[in-house]
């Protein structure tokens, strides 16, 4: 069982449209990150979200963190080639067991046409 | 700063031998991550190390992996025997501290092929 469901699983979208993927959990979570990972590389950290209902951008991607902090969402505007990859997101826990430990959810597979 | 250095970053073996990965944490990072990824599970969290003692191996699939890290600089996965199913990239990130808002910086990963 995934701790962190994303969806959709696949987007293949036109150079120019605007999307929204999603990070949902029944757990609650002191903070999320969003990663973006190429072919043939590892993720790359994009933003982390500490707090509930806080909104992060970066240029074209707009972060949002839930007001439970259950759920965040990836939003990009006017998506170009170059924004494809596989958005990763992951949520961490701040107890002493699992101090450092990320919990990945499987991601969301983009792929912008252009 | 070099990033996060895995060798092999390709490995193709047969069934039953033994695989070793490698990996070279950022330098000044104290904590380590041993992932593996497939299509079909995604990315999985295999064993942790912080200050060179691991802490969680609860996602290591069977007795047949180990993991080590004998110093602050090196970390390896062994596998052994080595069956199909291991096929997978397996990636290693390190982090600056166990913060729940670490960045964690991943290596280019090593894909192995057991045939």
């Amino acid at each position: 069982t995934q701790l962190l469901e994303q969806s959709p699983q696949f987007l293949s979208i036109q150079e120019g449209e605007n999307l929204t993927v999603y990070c949902n959990s029944s757990s609650v979570f002191s903070s999320l990150q969003w990663y973006r990972q190429e072919p043939g590389e590892g993720p790359v950290l994009l933003v982390t979200v500490v707090t509930g209902g806080e909104v992060k951008k970066l240029k074209r991607l707009t972060f949002q963190f839930g007001d439970a902090r259950k759920d965040s969402s990836l939003h990009i505007t006017a998506a170009q080639p170059g924004d494809t990859g596989l958005y990763l997101c992951a949520g961490a826990y701040l107890r002493g067991s699992t101090l450092g430990r990320l919990y990945f959810g499987r991601g969301t597979q983009l792929t912008v046409w252009p | 700063d070099a990033g996060v250095i895995q060798s092999p970053r390709h490995e193709v073996t047969e069934m039953g031998q033994e695989v070793t990965l490698r990996c070279k944490p950022i330098s000044g990072h104290n904590s380590l991550f041993w992932y593996r990824q497939t299509m079909m599970r995604g990315l999985e969290l295999l064993i942790y190390f912080n200050n060179n003692v691991p802490i969680d191996d609860s996602g290591m699939p069977e007795d047949r992996f180990s993991a080590k890290m004998p110093n602050a600089s090196f970390s390896t996965l062994k596998i052994q025997p080595s069956e199909p199913r291991d096929s997978a990239v397996y990636f290693c990130a390190s982090s600056p501290d166990p913060s729940d808002r670490a960045e964690q910086f991943f290596g280019p990963g090593t894909r192995l092929t057991v045939l």
